[in-house]
Protein backbone atom coordinates (compact mmCIF):
# COMPACT_ATOMS: atom_id res chain seq x y z
CA UNK A 1 0.00 0.00 0.00
CA UNK A 2 1.01 3.56 -0.77
CA UNK A 3 2.09 5.41 2.54
CA UNK A 4 -1.07 7.25 2.60
CA UNK A 5 -2.11 8.88 6.15
CA UNK A 6 -5.45 10.57 7.03
CA UNK A 7 -6.33 12.46 10.05
CA UNK A 8 -8.47 12.28 11.93
CA UNK A 9 -10.39 9.77 10.16
CA UNK A 10 -13.94 10.75 11.93
CA UNK A 11 -14.75 14.31 12.69
CA UNK A 12 -18.16 15.69 14.14
CA UNK A 13 -17.92 19.88 13.96
CA UNK A 14 -21.08 22.37 14.50
CA UNK A 15 -21.74 24.61 11.10
CA UNK A 16 -19.16 28.04 11.05
CA UNK A 17 -16.48 26.13 12.96
CA UNK A 18 -13.09 26.33 11.37
CA UNK A 19 -11.75 22.27 10.22
CA UNK A 20 -8.61 21.01 8.57
CA UNK A 21 -8.04 17.37 7.31
CA UNK A 22 -4.33 16.46 7.02
CA UNK A 23 -2.88 13.86 4.44
CA UNK A 24 0.60 13.07 4.95
CA UNK A 25 2.55 11.18 2.10
CA UNK A 26 5.99 8.98 2.80
CA UNK A 27 6.41 8.71 -0.99
CA UNK A 28 7.62 11.74 -2.09
CA UNK A 29 5.11 12.04 -5.05
CA UNK A 30 5.16 15.51 -6.70
CA UNK A 31 0.96 15.64 -6.63
CA UNK A 32 -1.12 15.85 -3.99
CA UNK A 33 -5.01 15.66 -4.19
CA UNK A 34 -8.34 16.47 -2.21
CA UNK A 35 -11.69 14.44 -3.33
CA UNK A 36 -14.94 14.64 -1.55
CA UNK A 37 -16.83 11.25 -2.14
CA UNK A 38 -21.03 12.27 -2.36
CA UNK A 39 -23.66 9.46 -3.20
CA UNK A 40 -24.71 10.19 -6.78
CA UNK A 41 -21.43 12.08 -7.71
CA UNK A 42 -18.41 9.80 -7.41
CA UNK A 43 -15.40 11.38 -6.16
CA UNK A 44 -14.94 15.69 -7.06
CA UNK A 45 -11.72 16.92 -6.80
CA UNK A 46 -11.54 19.94 -4.64
CA UNK A 47 -8.27 21.27 -4.80
CA UNK A 48 -4.44 19.35 -5.62
CA UNK A 49 -1.07 20.44 -5.27
CA UNK A 50 1.76 20.17 -7.84
CA UNK A 51 4.77 21.14 -5.98
CA UNK A 52 5.34 22.88 -2.35
CA UNK A 53 2.98 25.98 -2.46
CA UNK A 54 2.22 25.08 -5.78
CA UNK A 55 -1.85 24.34 -5.76
CA UNK A 56 -4.80 25.22 -8.13
CA UNK A 57 -8.30 24.78 -7.73
CA UNK A 58 -10.68 22.27 -8.68
CA UNK A 59 -14.38 21.13 -9.85
CA UNK A 60 -15.69 21.96 -6.34
CA UNK A 61 -13.06 24.52 -4.28
CA UNK A 62 -15.74 26.96 -2.87
CA UNK A 63 -16.04 26.94 0.68
CA UNK A 64 -11.69 25.24 0.94
CA UNK A 65 -8.69 26.53 0.96
CA UNK A 66 -5.80 24.14 1.06
CA UNK A 67 -1.60 24.61 1.87
CA UNK A 68 1.10 22.40 1.11
CA UNK A 69 4.27 23.75 2.86
CA UNK A 70 5.99 20.62 2.73
CA UNK A 71 6.57 18.07 -0.12
CA UNK A 72 4.69 15.01 2.50
CA UNK A 73 2.32 17.19 4.02
CA UNK A 74 -1.20 18.34 1.91
CA UNK A 75 -3.91 20.45 4.41
CA UNK A 76 -7.32 21.33 3.36
CA UNK A 77 -9.29 23.65 5.87
CA UNK A 78 -13.17 24.59 5.74
CA UNK A 79 -13.03 28.36 6.59
CA UNK A 80 -16.32 28.30 8.04
CA UNK A 81 -18.33 24.51 7.75
CA UNK A 82 -21.25 23.95 6.09
CA UNK A 83 -24.00 21.14 6.28
CA UNK A 84 -23.37 20.49 2.90
CA UNK A 85 -19.66 19.94 3.33
CA UNK A 86 -21.00 16.87 5.33
CA UNK A 87 -18.99 13.68 3.15
CA UNK A 88 -16.45 11.70 3.42
CA UNK A 89 -13.01 13.19 2.04
CA UNK A 90 -10.26 11.35 0.81
CA UNK A 91 -6.46 12.37 -0.29
CA UNK A 92 -4.32 10.78 -3.27
CA UNK A 93 -0.97 11.23 -4.46
CA UNK A 94 0.55 10.51 -7.65
CA UNK A 95 3.67 10.80 -10.13
CA UNK A 96 4.15 12.34 -12.76
CA UNK A 97 2.08 10.81 -15.46
CA UNK A 98 1.28 7.70 -12.96
CA UNK A 99 -2.08 6.17 -11.54
CA UNK A 100 -3.50 8.22 -8.13
CA UNK A 101 -2.83 6.58 -5.05
CA UNK A 102 -5.87 7.11 -2.29
CA UNK A 103 -6.02 7.42 1.45
CA UNK A 104 -8.01 5.94 3.53
CA UNK A 105 -11.15 8.62 4.27
CA UNK A 106 -11.85 10.65 6.66
CA UNK A 107 -15.74 10.97 7.33
CA UNK A 108 -16.82 14.92 8.12
CA UNK A 109 -19.97 15.39 9.65
CA UNK A 110 -21.12 19.12 9.99
CA UNK A 111 -24.44 18.99 12.36
CA UNK B 1 -15.45 19.42 -20.91
CA UNK B 2 -14.25 15.61 -19.58
CA UNK B 3 -17.04 12.98 -18.29
CA UNK B 4 -17.99 9.46 -17.18
CA UNK B 5 -20.96 7.88 -17.51
CA UNK B 6 -21.32 5.08 -15.42
CA UNK B 7 -24.20 2.27 -15.42
CA UNK B 8 -26.51 2.82 -12.62
CA UNK B 9 -26.74 0.36 -9.66
CA UNK B 10 -26.88 -1.58 -7.41
CA UNK B 11 -25.72 -4.35 -9.34
CA UNK B 12 -26.84 -7.91 -7.53
CA UNK B 13 -25.53 -10.83 -9.02
CA UNK B 14 -25.36 -14.98 -7.59
CA UNK B 15 -21.56 -15.90 -7.08
CA UNK B 16 -20.16 -17.43 -10.47
CA UNK B 17 -22.55 -15.11 -12.57
CA UNK B 18 -20.93 -13.16 -15.27
CA UNK B 19 -20.43 -9.78 -14.68
CA UNK B 20 -20.71 -5.96 -16.72
CA UNK B 21 -20.19 -2.53 -15.66
CA UNK B 22 -21.00 -0.26 -18.67
CA UNK B 23 -18.67 2.84 -18.57
CA UNK B 24 -18.53 5.54 -21.67
CA UNK B 25 -17.05 8.81 -21.93
CA UNK B 26 -16.80 11.97 -23.31
CA UNK B 27 -12.84 13.36 -23.66
CA UNK B 28 -11.46 15.68 -26.09
CA UNK B 29 -7.97 14.00 -27.24
CA UNK B 30 -6.85 10.66 -26.19
CA UNK B 31 -7.39 9.87 -22.50
CA UNK B 32 -5.68 7.18 -20.44
CA UNK B 33 -9.06 4.85 -18.47
CA UNK B 34 -9.04 3.55 -15.22
CA UNK B 35 -11.18 1.09 -12.94
CA UNK B 36 -11.05 1.81 -9.25
CA UNK B 37 -12.16 -0.24 -7.06
CA UNK B 38 -13.73 0.91 -3.20
CA UNK B 39 -14.27 -1.93 -0.48
CA UNK B 40 -16.55 -0.89 2.19
CA UNK B 41 -14.82 1.30 5.21
CA UNK B 42 -11.62 2.32 2.56
CA UNK B 43 -10.37 4.41 0.48
CA UNK B 44 -9.92 3.34 -3.89
CA UNK B 45 -7.62 0.80 -4.87
CA UNK B 46 -6.25 1.05 -8.95
CA UNK B 47 -7.72 -1.84 -10.16
CA UNK B 48 -6.87 -1.90 -14.04
CA UNK B 49 -6.21 0.97 -16.79
CA UNK B 50 -5.50 1.35 -20.05
CA UNK B 51 -3.83 4.28 -21.62
CA UNK B 52 -4.36 3.94 -25.48
CA UNK B 53 -6.86 2.42 -27.91
CA UNK B 54 -7.39 -1.04 -27.90
CA UNK B 55 -5.38 -1.65 -24.88
CA UNK B 56 -7.16 -4.27 -22.72
CA UNK B 57 -6.42 -3.86 -19.04
CA UNK B 58 -6.76 -6.76 -16.69
CA UNK B 59 -6.11 -7.93 -13.06
CA UNK B 60 -8.04 -10.48 -10.51
CA UNK B 61 -10.04 -11.15 -13.09
CA UNK B 62 -11.35 -8.37 -14.27
CA UNK B 63 -10.64 -7.49 -18.03
CA UNK B 64 -11.65 -3.96 -19.73
CA UNK B 65 -10.93 -2.75 -23.42
CA UNK B 66 -10.82 0.86 -24.58
CA UNK B 67 -12.97 1.39 -27.39
CA UNK B 68 -12.70 4.59 -29.21
CA UNK B 69 -15.10 4.01 -31.78
CA UNK B 70 -17.47 3.14 -29.18
CA UNK B 71 -15.85 5.63 -26.10
CA UNK B 72 -16.32 2.50 -24.21
CA UNK B 73 -14.32 1.04 -21.00
CA UNK B 74 -17.15 -1.61 -19.72
CA UNK B 75 -15.80 -3.93 -16.67
CA UNK B 76 -16.21 -7.42 -17.21
CA UNK B 77 -15.51 -10.53 -15.40
CA UNK B 78 -16.24 -13.95 -16.37
CA UNK B 79 -17.08 -15.55 -12.53
CA UNK B 80 -17.85 -13.06 -9.53
CA UNK B 81 -17.21 -14.14 -6.05
CA UNK B 82 -18.80 -12.74 -2.62
CA UNK B 83 -15.63 -10.77 -2.16
CA UNK B 84 -16.01 -8.45 -4.80
CA UNK B 85 -18.58 -7.18 -3.25
CA UNK B 86 -17.59 -3.23 -3.61
CA UNK B 87 -18.06 0.04 -5.11
CA UNK B 88 -16.63 0.28 -9.01
CA UNK B 89 -15.30 3.54 -10.12
CA UNK B 90 -14.52 4.12 -14.15
CA UNK B 91 -12.39 7.21 -14.24
CA UNK B 92 -10.57 8.98 -16.99
CA UNK B 93 -7.40 11.25 -17.13
CA UNK B 94 -6.99 13.86 -20.00
CA UNK B 95 -4.19 13.97 -22.48
CA UNK B 96 -2.76 16.39 -20.39
CA UNK B 97 -2.21 16.99 -16.58
CA UNK B 98 -2.72 14.41 -14.26
CA UNK B 99 -6.48 15.19 -12.65
CA UNK B 100 -9.06 12.54 -12.56
CA UNK B 101 -12.58 12.18 -13.49
CA UNK B 102 -14.89 10.02 -12.07
CA UNK B 103 -18.25 8.50 -12.72
CA UNK B 104 -20.57 8.15 -10.00
CA UNK B 105 -19.73 4.78 -9.14
CA UNK B 106 -21.52 1.39 -9.62
CA UNK B 107 -22.30 -0.66 -6.45
CA UNK B 108 -21.91 -3.99 -7.12
CA UNK B 109 -23.43 -7.22 -4.22
CA UNK B 110 -22.33 -10.71 -4.71
CA UNK B 111 -24.66 -13.08 -2.82
CA UNK B 112 -23.25 -17.04 -2.24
Amino acid sequence: DAGITQSPRHKVTETGTPVTLRCHQTENHRYMYWYRQDPGHGLRLIHYSYGVKDTDKGEVSDGYSVSRSKTEDFLLTLESATSSQTSVYFCAISALDNEQYFGPGTRLTVT
Amino acid sequence: GNSVTQMEGPVTLSEEAFLTINCTYTATGYPSLFWYVQYPGEGLQLLLKATKADDKGSNKGFEATYRKETTSFHLEKGSVQVSDSAVYFCALRGRYGNKLVFGAGTILRVKS
